[in-house]
């Protein structure tokens, strides 16, 4: 069964401190995964989409990398508004291309 | 680029009545949309898929005459919750997914209260 689990569940980091989110995943047939920002009473917001192993995307402070079984989205320096539910999503050659949700990493910087 | 809106962000109606929900792609084109649903603390429930022209497809458990699904276009879809019960409150989000690819972009979402 494809599955997502998101750690830890929440985590709370002084500004400029670097720190990991960690999605490990088992899935048959990757086609996708996919990590998304949302804030509170927010839709989430696109961030990265990876595809094979050894892969890695940046954006700003953000740097999401992928292996086999996990990804971890790296935040360098954070600063108060990177604040937010970090979610991950994994695309699965069944399912019917429905996407397989983590629970989120909920991030909290301060100032 | 690529866009979703949705409207209303908010909505507060009585029990009994149906309330639609508006899903667009601003710049691209969307053959398939999804709406989701989300309680608090919570990760998304997809609740149906669509595809432009097509009948939507229903996840397990969710009534299709109840939530009703539209995809007339490639930039919209609605979802009308009709005779809505307060136990339908809650934030539903839409995402839009372009033709071969696999990422999909979400909307701001809707607040529903039914009081």
């Amino acid at each position: 069964e494809d599955q997502v689990t998101q750690s830890p569940e929440a985590l709370r980091l002084q500004e400029g401190e670097s720190s990991s989110l960690n999605c490990s995943y088992t899935v048959s047939g990757l086609r996708g995964l996919f990590w998304y920002r949302q804030d509170p009473g927010k839709g989430p917001e696109f961030l990265f989409t990876l595809y094979s192993a050894g892969e890695e995307k940046e954006k700003e402070r953000l740097k999401a990398t992928l292996t086999k079984k996990e990804s971890f989205l790296h935040i360098t320096a954070p600063k108060p508004e990177d604040s937010a539910t970090y979610l991950c999503a994994v695309l699965g050659a069944g399912n019917n291309r429905k996407l397989i949700w983590g629970l989120g990493t909920s991030l909290g910087v301060n100032p | 680029g690529a866009v979703v809106s949705q409207h209303p962000s908010w909505v507060i109606c009585k029990s009994g009545t149906s309330v639609k929900i508006e899903c667009r792609s601003l710049d691209f084109q969307a053959t398939t949309m999804f709406w989701y649903r989300q309680f608090p603390k919570q990760s998304l429930m997809l609740m149906a898929t669509s595809n432009e022209g097509s009948k939507a497809t229903y996840e397990q458990g969710v009534e299709k005459d109840k939530f009703l699904i539209n995809h007339a276009s490639l930039t919209l879809s609605t979802l009308t919750v009709t005779s809505a019960h307060p136990e339908d409150s809650s934030f539903y989000i839409c995402s839009a997914r372009e033709q071969s690819q696999e990422t999909q972009y979400f909307g701001p979402g809707t607040r529903l209260l039914v009081l």
